[in-house]
């Protein structure tokens, strides 16, 4: 059972352009929600986070919306730049369960073209 | 500089060797986790562990085992590799549970089964 999806799992946009990846989580337990990216031959590396008590977090181009009732939650980058090309994975934690095990969904490969 | 270190980098083996993938991190991280990308797949937990000598199974642990006899170390040990083991694999670390749990990952390692 797939607790995080992630749509799309690609995504090819022009520079300056605003790049949307979305995400659905089940389990109603989770109240982190992090953000992590991943360029080739490195590990990923966390871009920003949210938790369920905010609907919007914002960090440079990139904001986190958070929709609570409907269980869902996007990454926007505002103008995308070349530098943007990367995978990126949206993950969900238990921050009260003692151990705050990720669970990811599966990824989105992001290219913004020149 | 505060890292998570994995060895070897790339491995390539035959069905069936022993083998045994490190993982260190100096930033005095009580927790430690082993995952395994694939394509399509996302990220996958193998292993956790919250503390040393504490160790629990993620949601892909058949076929691997792990050890946490120093608080740094978290190594990864394919006692039988078979070929569906061919993966990209993670190490992660994070300093505490709970909200806003980051975790850092190690840069992987390339296996390949023969």
């Amino acid at each position: 059972q797939q607790q995080v999806k992630q749509s799309p799992q690609s995504l090819i946009v022009q520079k300056g352009g605003i790049s949307i990846i979305n995400c659905a989580y089940e389990n109603t337990a989770f109240d982190y929600f992090p953000w992590y990216q991943q360029f080739p031959g490195k590990g990923p590396a966390l871009l920003i986070a949210i938790r369920p008590d905010v609907s919007e977090k914002k960090e440079g181009r990139f904001t986190i919306s958070f929709n609570k009732s409907a269980k869902q939650f996007s990454l926007h980058i505002m103008d995308s730049q070349p530098g943007d090309s990367a995978t990126y994975f949206c993950a969900a934690s238990r921050g009260n369960s003692g151990y705050s095990t990720l669970t990811f969904g599966k990824g989105t490969m992001l290219l913004v073209s020149p | 500089e505060a890292q998570v270190t994995q060895n070897p980098r790339y491995l390539i083996t035959v069905t069936g060797k022993k083998l045994t993938v490190t993982c260190s991190q100096n930033m005095n991280h009580e927790y430690m986790s082993w995952y395994r990308q694939d394509p399509g797949l996302g990220l996958r937990q193998i292993y956790y562990s919250m503390n040393v000598e504490v160790t629990d199974k993620g949601d892909v642990p058949e076929g691997y085992k792990v050890s946490r006899k120093e608080k740094r170390n978290f190594p990864l040990i394919l006692e039988s590799p078979s070929p569906n083991q061919t993966s990209l694999y993670f190490c992660a670390s994070s300093q505490r549970s709970g909200f806003d749990n980051e975790q850092f990952f190690g840069p992987g390692t390339r296996l390949t089964v023969l």
